[in-house]
């Protein structure tokens, strides 16, 4: 049982370069979620999927994609990446998105845009 | 003004040390309240959630004042393992989501 992987766990990239980066729970959890932390913001949530089939916005959406391609994996999209999008990126899921789930959390991607 | 404010620190104490952090939330219609720990570069983990009449978890005591909008976490008999970030997290809000605090970090020393 990995709980919550995602896969690069680092990234380099140039400015108007894209990639995807990857997540996949092995829990059955119905709700995903993605995340950037910065020093002093916190976690802020970018999209989230309540459900399969499902993808919302978070507080920070914008020069994000997502793709809720099964119930497993939840992946995240940086078209054209900026300066600004460098961050530490986690993946989260729980059970169901209700007040009382726990989130559970991959290890993260250290993504730096140059 | 953000959903959930942190004082940063660092809080440094000794070995033993009873601490104590604090939390305050922006809107009175939050549902729920947890604090979880972070480890340096990995990921969250939860540490407790956090109920209207308080729970305790072994050494770790956590309150919850809905009139003044803020959570409390009490640390007793600090242990080196103790170092660590303390993010407080509230769901409800303004989008029903959860929202995090920056952090607040703890160095326990010897």
């Amino acid at each position: 049982n990995a709980g919550v992987t995602q896969t690069p766990k680092f990234q380099v990239l140039k400015t108007g370069q894209s990639m995807t980066l990857q997540c996949a729970q092995d829990m059955n959890h119905n709700s995903m979620y993605w995340y950037r932390q910065d020093p002093g913001m916190g976690l802020r949530l970018i999209y989230y999927s309540a459900s399969e089939g499902t993808t919302d916005k978070g507080e920070v959406p914008n020069g994000y994609n997502v793709s809720r391609l099964n119930k497993r994996e939840f992946s995240l999209r940086l078209e054209s990446a900026a300066p600004s999008q460098t961050s530490v990126y986690f993946c989260a899921s729980s059970e169901a998105m209700s007040s009382y789930n726990e989130q559970f959390f991959g290890p993260g991607t250290r993504l730096t845009v140059l | 003004r953000k959903e959930v404010e942190q004082d940063p620190g660092p809080f440094n104490v000794p070995e033993g040390a009873t601490v104590a952090f604090n939390c305050t939330y922006s809107n009175s219609a939050s549902q729920s309240f947890f604090w979880y720990r972070q480890d340096c570069r990995k990921e969250p983990k939860l540490l407790m959630s956090v109920y209207s009449s308080g729970n305790e978890d072994g050494r770790f005591t956590a309150q919850l004042n809905r009139a003044s909008q803020y959570i409390s976490l009490l640390i007793r008999d600090s242990k080196l393992s103790d170092s660590a970030t303390y993010l407080c997290v509230v769901y409800g809000g303004g989008f029903n989501k959860f929202y995090f605090g920056s952090g607040t970090k703890l160095n326990v020393k010897p």
